[in-house]
């Protein structure tokens, strides 16, 4: 099946730094989200990204599709922006998703 | 905006008692995914409904997991007997279907002892 790697597997930041995450996988995509998991376990909808870049306040996304890597930029980072990014990508047919290892986002005040 | 509900959003239970779980996708979701997520791991995926019918369940650990959704809205997970491996946060997910975004639910932690 598809493997999906993140990178950094953790980072810590001050309050208001900017950061970049990155997302690898290793056959061709229709799509990929992004999501974040906040401490209380729930998974938030970020991105549905399948390529190009979108924005979302100070939260951005790029995908690649043919270079098969997407990237997820937060500017002015806050402690809320504090949890597990996960991006993940649909098999074909039943469109399941693959997630990937995770980022472990820290923001300290 | 809609939600997934899940309940019960946490349970604690022994080894070798029945559990389940109860998921209610948003309103005219047709696809259901049921995901296991051990801690420290990306979720993977347990078993995918289209609308009362079972798509995929080659994951799902099927001598003590069950999964129902047989008016194709609501669907209950159920593990019996549950086993210290078990524990886990299981989540819900839904989507219109095809190639849309998936919406999950809270979860539900489960805790055997």
């Amino acid at each position: 099946g598809i493997q999906v790697e993140q990178s950094p597997p953790d980072l810590i930041l001050q309050e208001g730094a900017n950061s970049t995450l990155r997302c690898n996988f290793s056959d061709s995509v229709n799509n990929l989200q992004w999501f974040h998991q906040n401490p209380w376990g729930q998974l938030i909808n970020l991105f549905y990204i399948p390529s190009g870049t979108k924005q979302n306040g100070r939260l951005s996304a790029t995908t690649v599709a043919t270079e098969r890597y997407s990237l997820l930029y937060i500017s002015s980072s806050q402690t809320t922006d504090s949890g597990v990014y996960f991006c993940a990508v649909p098999s074909f047919g039943n469109e399941k998703l693959t997630f990937g290892t995770g980022t472990r986002l820290t923001i300290i005040p | 905006e809609a939600e997934v509900a899940q309940s019960p959003r946490y349970k604690i239970t022994e080894k070798s008692q029945a559990v389940a779980f109860w998921c209610d996708p948003i309103s005219g979701h047709a696809t259901l995914y049921w995901y296991r997520q051990i801690l420290g791991q990306g979720p993977e995926l347990l078993v995918q409904f289209q609308d009362e019918s079972v798509v995929d369940d080659s994951q799902l650990p099927k001598d003590r997991f069950s999964a129902e959704r047989l008016k194709g809205v609501d669907s209950t997970l159920k593990i019996q007997p549950a086993e210290l491996g078990d524990s886990a946060m299981y989540l819900c997910a839904s989507t219109r279907g095809g190639k849309d975004t998936q919406y999950f639910g809270p979860g539900t932690r489960l805790t055997v002892l």
